[in-house]
């Protein structure tokens, strides 16, 4: 059964500071990785995914993961953070083809100015 | 990226009422759409996944007479929530995946917060 943990319920850091948003993921076969991000009372918003290929994903606002595959990691990072990053970031897996996405619980980022 | 649109925002229904949630893909056609649940400071539940022509297909411990879902055509999708109960209020997310824009990543909505008095 595939599964995916963001260990962290919040991550607070300073505005210019890099940051990262941890996720481990298990899912049987090669896996489909991605990362949403939710504003207040807003639906997700999709910011990148790891399908195959290169390592080192970039996506939306600057955004980038590392796909590790040793660790069955897949961790948010941003060189720099903004006070606009601070929002609710889902961790997503899938199996082979994509189907049946699975999110993690969720974590909170704030970045204070 | 996809446009994905919902329609109510927000609804306030009578217990015991129908209320009915448009979920629209608005520049790619979907052959896929998801619906999903989510609490207060909790992840997505998947509800169900509905492929265009095809019934619903409902994730376990989802009643499928209580939350009818409808996939008419490739571009619009709906949630019923039949006879209401105030437990049924939450905020209902839907995504939809296509062909032409990847079957692999699903484009959400913006969201339907139902409350049910």
């Amino acid at each position: 059964a595939q599964s995916v943990a963001q260990p962290e319920d919040q991550v607070n850091v300073a505005e210019g500071n890099p940051l990262t948003v941890k996720c481990t993921y298990s899912v049987s076969g090669n896996p489909y990785l991605f990362w949403y991000v939710q504003y207040p009372n807003r639906g997700l918003q999709f910011l990148l995914k790891y399908i195959t290929g290169d390592n080192l994903v970039k996506g939306s606002y600057g955004f980038e993961a590392e796909f590790n595959k040793s660790q069955t990691s897949f961790h948010l990072k941003k060189p720099s953070a903004l006070v606009s990053d601070s929002a609710l970031y889902f961790c997503a897996v899938a199996g082979t083809g994509g189907f049946k996405t699975i999110f993690g619980a969720g974590t909170r980022l704030f970045v204070k100015a | 990226g996809a446009v994905v649109s919902q329609h109510p925002s927000r609804v306030i229904c009578k217990s015991g009422t129908s209320v009915k949630i448009e979920c629209r893909s608005l520049d790619f056609q979907a052959t896929t759409m998801f619906w999903y649940r989510q609490f207060p400071k909790k992840s997505l539940m998947l509800m169900a996944t509905s492929n265009e022509g095809s019934k619903a297909t409902y994730e376990q411990g989802v009643e499928k007479d209580k939350f009818l879902i409808n996939h008419a055509s490739l571009t619009l999708s709906t949630l019923t929530v039949t006879s209401a109960h105030p437990e049924d209020s939450s905020f209902y997310i839907c995504s939809a995946s296509g062909r032409d824009r990847g079957t692999d990543t699903q484009y959400f909505g913006p969201g339907t917060r139902l409350t049910v008095l």
